[in-house]
């Protein structure tokens, strides 16, 4: 039962543009979500997060959108530059101060010079 | 403060024998985590601890898999008797505790080959 679902394995964005990457959940009772970034041999590094309560949450070139209503959330990376290029995970938890993420399969980001 | 560290950073090992790995949380972080993550899959949760108290476990942990956290600092995870389906990367990650949600920060992982 995958609950956090990524449907994009893979994205390719030419350098300079916007690039959008989607995920949907299922699972009603998550409230708060967030975005990691992943380089091969590291462990994923934390990017962005939202709260239920809020739609929208940005910082610097990052931005994530939350779609209460359609469980859907996507982070919009603009302008997108070649050092974005990663493998990122949607991750969410459900209760107040419940740590336990659940992730999704990951979108590999290839920026294009 | 130089982040969450995991050890070794891999280890392969024969199928049937026992292995650990160890974690240093981020000071003064009292949540740690272990996460499983397999090719092409995120992350999967496998347990949690609040300090030396092991708070969840999940139906992934079996019988073969134990972790501890005995002073509520390092902790380790052991597999026994592993097996091939075993070989992925075990990562772990901490956090503070707050009022309310917050980031969980990984290490950079131990890679299992179990052959």
């Amino acid at each position: 039962d995958q609950q956090v679902k990524q449907n994009s394995p893979s994205l390719s964005v030419q350098e300079g543009r916007i690039s959008i990457l989607n995920c949907d959940y299922t699972n009603s009772m998550f409230d708060y979500f967030l975005w990691y970034k992943k380089y091969p041999a590291e462990g994923p590094t934390f990017l962005i997060s939202i709260s239920s309560i809020k739609d929208k949450n940005e910082d610097g070139r990052f931005t994530v959108f939350l779609n209460k209503s359609a469980k859907h959330l996507s982070l919009h990376i603009v302008p997108s530059q070649p050092g974005d290029s990663a493998v990122y995970f949607c991750a969410a938890s459900a209760g107040r101060g419940a740590q336990k993420l659940v992730f999704g399969q990951g979108t590999r980001l290839t920026i294009n010079p | 403060d130089t982040g969450v560290s995991q050890n070794p950073r891999h280890k392969i090992t024969k199928r049937g024998q026992n292995v650990t790995f160890r974690c240093d949380p981020i000071s003064e972080h009292n949540r740690l985590y272990w996460y499983r993550q397999t090719l092409g899959q995120g992350p999967e949760f496998l347990t949690y601890f609040q300090n030396e108290a092991q708070l969840e476990k999940s139906r992934l942990l079996s019988d073969r898999f134990s972790a501890e956290r005995p002073k509520g600092s390092f902790s380790t995870l052991e597999i026994q008797r592993t097996e091939q389906g075993d070989s992925a990367m075990y990562l772990c990650a901490s956090s503070p505790k707050t009022g309310g949600n917050t980031e969980a920060f990984f290490g950079q992982g131990t890679r299992l080959t179990v052959v």
